[in-house]
């Protein structure tokens, strides 16, 4: 059974365009990551929601929204895309009181920007 | 402009060799470290973890080992079957700060398993 769940798993938009990706879990996590990761690269965090506490990283640009309504669901949103936006988009979730700390990771969404 | 897909460090054994991917991580101060394995179109999938206070962790067919005097991480990889071809990355984070978990990964190695 699908624990994180990513829809669409393929995304086109236009230059400029607003775009939503959205990602929801059945895990019941308290926390909700976003990553962006370009070709041969290594995954990149964006955000993340510990519960309804948004958590955005210092170098994000201020392109990328996201928005967590509730537990299941977090939103990806990106205002204006640009041609540098186009990626494979990674959503997250871990227990926050894991000690493991693992993260588990649904299938993505990958962006082309036209 | 458009950027440049950098290219991954890459491994080819052949199938039913044994593999040793290497992680060279970052913060000292990392306590908590993460083998993924990501296969073409799919999102990473936990393989093994290890905790700094260990050297040496073993799975079902996969070891970790971690040197912290040099920051280094190796994956190993018993029997490769055609099924292990993916791209692996290596994360570290501290989990002992008690605040969500910050996952840094590391540049990640493509391994291809020859038939």
């Amino acid at each position: 059974d699908a624990m994180v769940i990513q829809n669409p798993r393929y995304q086109v938009t236009q230059f400029g365009k607003p775009v939503t990706l959205s990602c929801s879990q059945t895990l019941n996590h308290n926390v909700m990551y976003w990553y962006q990761q370009k070709s041969s690269q290594a995954p990149k965090l964006l955000f993340h929601y510990y519960d309804k506490d948004f958590n955005n990283e210092a170098d994000t640009p201020d392109n990328f929204q996201s928005r967590r309504p509730n537990t299941s669901f977090c939103f990806l949103d990106i205002r204006s895309p640009g041609l540098g936006d186009a990626a494979m988009y990674l959503c997250a979730t871990s227990r926050d009181t894991s000690v493991r700390g693992e993260q588990y990771f649904g299938p993505g969404t990958r962006l082309t920007v036209t | 402009g458009e950027s440049v897909g950098l290219h991954l460090p890459t491994l080819s054994v052949q199938e039913g060799d044994n593999s040793i991917i290497n992680c060279a991580y970052s913060n000292s101060a990392s306590d908590y470290f993460i083998w993924y394995k990501q296969e073409s179109g799919k999102g990473p999938q936990f393989i093994i973890d290890i905790r700094s206070n260990m050297d040496k962790r073993q799975g079902q067919r996969v070891t970790v080992l971690l040197n912290k005097t040099v920051k280094h991480l190796s994956l190993q990889i018993a029997a490769t079957q055609p099924g292990d071809s993916a791209v692996y990355f290596c994360a570290e984070t501290l989990i002992s700060s008690g605040s969500a978990r910050q996952l840094t990964f590391g540049s990640g190695t493509q391994l291809t398993v020859l038939p």
